[in-house]
């Protein structure tokens, strides 16, 4: 059955540090990931999709992800964080069965 | 211009009363979904709708009923309101299942007192 699994529930940095939010998928077949940014009180925005060929790739806010098969890993990176990120990250993939499976959040507090 | 809009942004409610949620997407896409997020922020999916067509249809109680007039619009329906209901519930489209990202609405917050 296909799973994400997001180790970290809650991760505190400061601002303009370095940020790693994990992520690592079970799926039988080459998987559909995605990241997911969702502010306090506010829908989810896609931050970044890898679909296939570079296994890095780069979204939107200064987001980056790689996706690494031999780990089954999708982690999320920014080199330099800022007080906007904070906010709750999903990873997710998909879709074999045509839906999304969701991690369960990790939840990003900055300090200044 | 808001891409994927839900009516009400907050219900609160008594048990056994029945609500709706609206949702609406400007997009063009051809597929709309329907999550529930409980709080503990756990993300499921319940219904997704292609063309108007119910192609997902998740371990949801009978009393939840999703109804799509139109590709642009997906309403969901919940009669006999449960405790267990209260949730945020979010509305999502995509140009077409599987490879496509979906865009997200900015949630409706239920509350079953």
């Amino acid at each position: 059955a296909q799973s994400v699994t997001q180790p970290d529930i809650h991760i505190t940095v400061s601002e303009g540090a370095s940020l790693e939010l994990r992520c690592n998928y079970s799926y039988g077949a080459t998987p559909y990931l995605f990241w997911y940014v969702q502010s306090p009180g506010q829908g989810l925005q896609l931050l970044l999709k890898y679909f296939s060929g570079d296994t890095l790739v780069q979204g939107i806010k200064g987001f980056e992800a790689e996706f690494k098969r031999s780990q089954s890993s999708f982690n999320l990176r920014k080199p330099s964080v800022h007080w906007s990120d904070a906010a709750e990250y999903f990873c997710a993939v998909g879709p074999q069965t045509d839906k999304l499976i969701f991690g369960t959040g990790t939840r990003l507090q900055v300090f200044p | 211009d808001t891409a994927v809009s839900q009516t009400p942004k907050y219900l609160v409610t008594q048990m056994g009363n029945d609500k709706s949620i609206k949702c609406e997407q400007n997009l063009g896409h051809d597929t709309m979904y329907w999550y529930k997020q409980d709080s503990k922020k756990f993300l499921k999916i319940m219904f997704s709708y292609n063309n108007k067509e119910l192609i997902i249809n998740e371990t949801v109680p009978n009393r939840f009923s999703p109804k799509s007039p139109d590709k642009a619009h997906l309403n969901l329906h919940i009669n006999s309101l449960e405790l267990g209901d209260s949730a945020v519930y979010f509305c999502a489209s995509s140009r077409g299942t599987r490879e496509y990202e979906q865009y997200f609405g900015p949630g409706t917050r239920l509350t079953v007192t």
